[in-house]
């Protein structure tokens, strides 16, 4: 089952604007990762955010997270076409020998 | 380019059949995943290993199998397909297990008919 869970599921924004997207998550993680997919495409890692740590920057990218509220959020500001893509959000639970779940994604849409 | 090979790109095959994914992990990457992904659906785990290990192993069927060899590379295999196994499937590497970013090949197109 997947642990986290992106929401929106798809979200359209016209090209400028800011995107946020939002992952919650259900056990303690070590760290939170999140990464884009172009259609049918593999995917591409775009940040990791430790556990304790609340908010980190990487380009265009702004990344939070609450490990009390068990969420983390995405910005995508002054957003691009080129941005159009499924963003997922991925973690590993701080627990044993844990894989990387991804969530379903957000398919985000970025209109010219 | 991610660094991580994956091969075949496509593979259409029948019912019943049999097949073999082969992932070759980035140079110096000791851990690979296997996730399946279908239409509309999130990334599934599958199974990871870990220098030749199994690590970790997700809501992977009966019917399929993997190994990580010792030269790191890594096969999943399919048996007795069904038409519901059409799917993408991923490989990914990373440098270990937890902790780090996953490269991800372009993956398999699978197509049961």
């Amino acid at each position: 089952s997947q642990q986290g869970e992106e929401d929106p599921q798809a979200l359209s924004i016209q090209e400028g604007e800011n995107a946020t997207m939002n992952c919650s998550y259900k056990t303690s993680i070590n760290n939170l990762q999140w990464y884009r997919q172009n259609s049918g495409r593999g995917l591409v890692h775009l940040i990791l955010i430790r556990s304790n740590e609340r908010e980190k920057h990487s380009g265009r990218l702004r990344v939070t997270l609450d490990t009390s509220k068990k969420s983390s959020s995405l910005l995508i500001t002054a957003s691009r076409a080129a941005d159009t893509a499924s963003y997922f959000c991925a973690t590993d639970a701080n627990s044993g020998n844990t894989p990387l779940v991804f969530g379903k994604g957000t398919r985000l849409s970025v209109i010219a | 380019d991610s660094g991580v090979t994956q091969t075949p790109k496509h593979l259409i095959t029948a019912t019943g059949q049999r097949v073999t994914l082969r992932c070759s992990p980035r140079s110096g990457d000791l851990s690979v995943y296997w996730y399946q992904q279908s239409l509309d659906q999130g990334l599934q785990f599958l199974i990871q290993y870990y220098n030749g290990e199994e690590r970790a192993k997700g809501n992977i069927l009966e019917r399929f199998s993997a190994q990580q060899f010792p030269d790191l590379h890594s096969e999943l295999n399919l048996s007795s397909l069904e038409l519901g196994d059409s799917a993408l499937y991923f490989c990914a590497s990373s440098l270990e297990g937890q902790g780090y970013e996953a490269f991800f090949g372009q993956g398999t197109r699978l197509t049961v008919v």
